[in-house]
C-alpha cells in the first residue's frame, strides 16, 4: 500500500499570499488530520476530517482552514499569510472506527517559508 | 503548564546504552503515541498504547494509566536511533493528539 502522500513538499510565498497543501491518505483511511509544527512551539494540532466533515479544530485563526473531498484526499489552505506561518506542514491518515482507537500514519510534510 | 511533558529535553549516549524517556500527561486519554522524528522531518509511529507494555525489537513502550505516565525504553542504542522521540496523547472518540515537546536523542558511537 502507498503511503500517505503531501504535495508539495516544499513551498515558498510571500507575506499576503494563500497557499494551498494537499494530502492523500493511504487508501482505505477515512480520517485525515492536519498539524502544524514550528520550532518555537513543536506539534499543533490544526484540523480533523472524517467522512468530508471537520470533527475538530484545533486553536489556529480563521486564515487556516481545510476540507476533505468524496475519495478522502483532504486540502488545507492558508489565507493572508504571516511571516509566523513558516512551519512544517503534516498530515496523518487512520481508518478511525467508532469505539476504537487506531494508529495514525504521517506523511513526509509540506515545508512552507513565508518570505 | 502543558499537558504532555516529556523528559530530558536532549540526551546523549553512548552506543549500547539503555536509554529511557519519560512522557507525563494531566488529561484523560483514549491513548498514546510514541513517535520518532528524525532530521528532515519524516515522523513514524513507534507505538500506540493504552495500556500496559508493548515491545517492538529494541523498543519498548510502557504506560500506566493511574499515574498518567509513559516510559520509551531503547535497549542497546545504536548511532541510528539518533532521533527525536515525541510523545502525543489522543483525546477519546477523536483523532486529536496532543504533543510533547520531543526529546533530541543523540547516539554517539
Amino acid at each position: 500500500k502507498a503511503g500517505v502522500t503531501q504535495t508539495p513538499r516544499y513551498l515558498i510565498k510571500t507575506r499576503g499570499q494563500q497557499v494551498t497543501l494537499s494530502c492523500s491518505p493511504i487508501s482505505g483511511h477515512r480520517s485525515v488530520s492536519w498539524y502544524q509544527q514550528t520550532p518555537g512551539q513543536g506539534l499543533q494540532f490544526l484540523f480533523e476530517y472524517f467522512s468530508e466533515t471537520q470533527r475538530n479544530k484545533g486553536n489556529f485563526p480563521g486564515r487556516f482552514s481545510g476540507r476533505q473531498f468524496s475519495n478522502s484526499r483532504s486540502e488545507m489552505n492558508v489565507s493572508t499569510l504571516e511571516l509566523g506561518d513558516s512551519a512544517l506542514y503534516l498530515c496523518a491518515s487512520g481508518t478511525l472506527s467508532s469505539g476504537l482507537y487506531n494508529e495514525q500514519f504521517f506523511g513526509p510534510g509540506t515545508r512552507l517559508t513565508v518570505l | 503548564k502543558n499537558e504532555v511533558e516529556q523528559s530530558p529535553q536532549n540526551l546523549t549516549a553512548q552506543e549500547g546504552e539503555f536509554i529511557t524517556i519519560n512522557c507525563s500527561y494531566s488529561v484523560g486519554i483514549s491513548a498514546l503515541h510514541w513517535l520518532q522524528q528524525h532530521p528532515g522531518g519524516g515522523i513514524v509511529s513507534l507505538f500506540m498504547l493504552s495500556s500496559g507494555k508493548k515491545k517492538h525489537g529494541r523498543l519498548i513502550a510502557t504506560i500506566n494509566i493511574q499515574e498518567k505516565h509513559s516510559s520509551l525504553h531503547i535497549t542497546a542504542s545504536h548511532p541510528r536511533d539518533s532521533a527525536v522521540y515525541i510523545c502525543a496523547v489522543k483525546e477519546g472518540g477523536s483523532e486529536k493528539l496532543v504533543f510533547g515537546k520531543g526529546t533530541k536523542l543523540t547516539v554517539n558511537p
